[in-house]
């Protein structure tokens, strides 16, 4: 099946440094990979932040970017400075276009933080 | 405002009870669905909805039950809940567009099952 892995399950950062979440996926099911990122801050519920549906292609949002690399199959999440508002769970995502509609394949996560 | 109103925000129940957790969206979607994260795994489909009839169900027991009265809503009934039922429930939303959907969550209900 389909599957999304993100490498560090924590990754802590000094206010305005830059920060890297590993994302690589395997879609095994036939039809075109859709690529999202959401975040999920304390105490609320999951929130877009962007998305990639395009091999090649780079989606930003508030600071944040991802490029969809279908040769390397990885969607990696990256900020050249972070804030500590930043600090939050960061989700990979994975849909392929043709199989169960609205069925995303998520990634463990990414606890995101960031330190003044 | 929330356009994805989940309630109860947590939930406590007793093995062999039955719950349902409500979902409304105001975002004015065609699609609904069920989402579930246990302790330390990834949020895992359930249940998809598409005026109020249901698509795909990747849930394996027929203890958990969708039910839309509305086609804004979709509740999630749970009968003869179990410990490992325990997880964070997330209703999500979106307009179908042929396999490029993009869903919207609501903030969750965290039930524990004593």
């Amino acid at each position: 099946g389909d599957s999304v892995t993100q490498t560090e399950g924590q990754v802590t950062v000094s206010e305005s440094k830059s920060l890297i979440i590993n994302c690589t996926y395997s879609a095994t099911s036939i039809g075109y990979p859709n690529l999202f990122w959401y975040v999920r801050y304390p105490g609320e519920g999951l929130q877009l932040l962007l998305k990639v549906i395009t091999a090649g292609q780079k989606g930003s949002s508030r600071g944040f970017e991802a490029t969809y690399n279908k040769e390397a199959t990885s969607f990696h999440l990256q900020k050249a400075s972070v804030q500590e508002s930043d600090s939050a769970v960061y989700y990979c995502a994975l849909s392929v276009g043709t199989q169960v509609v609205g069925q995303l394949t998520f990634g463990r996560g990414t606890r995101l933080q960031v330190y003044a | 405002d929330p356009k994805i109103i989940q309630k109860p925000k947590y939930l406590v129940a007793v093995t062999g009870s039955e719950k349902i957790l409500i979902c409304e969206q105001y975002l004015g979607h065609n699609a609904m669905y069920w989402y579930r994260q246990s302790a330390k795994k990834p949020l895992e489909f359930m249940f998809s909805y598409s005026y109020q009839k249901l698509m795909d169900n990747q849930t394996a027991s027929s203890r958990f039950q969708p039910q839309s009265s509305k086609k804004n809503h979709l509740d999630l009934q749970i009968t003869a809940l179990k410990p490992d039922d325990s997880a964070t429930y997330f209703c999500a939303s979106s307009q179908r567009l042929g396999g490029k959907e993009t869903l919207y969550f609501g903030s969750g209900t965290r039930l524990t099952v004593l």
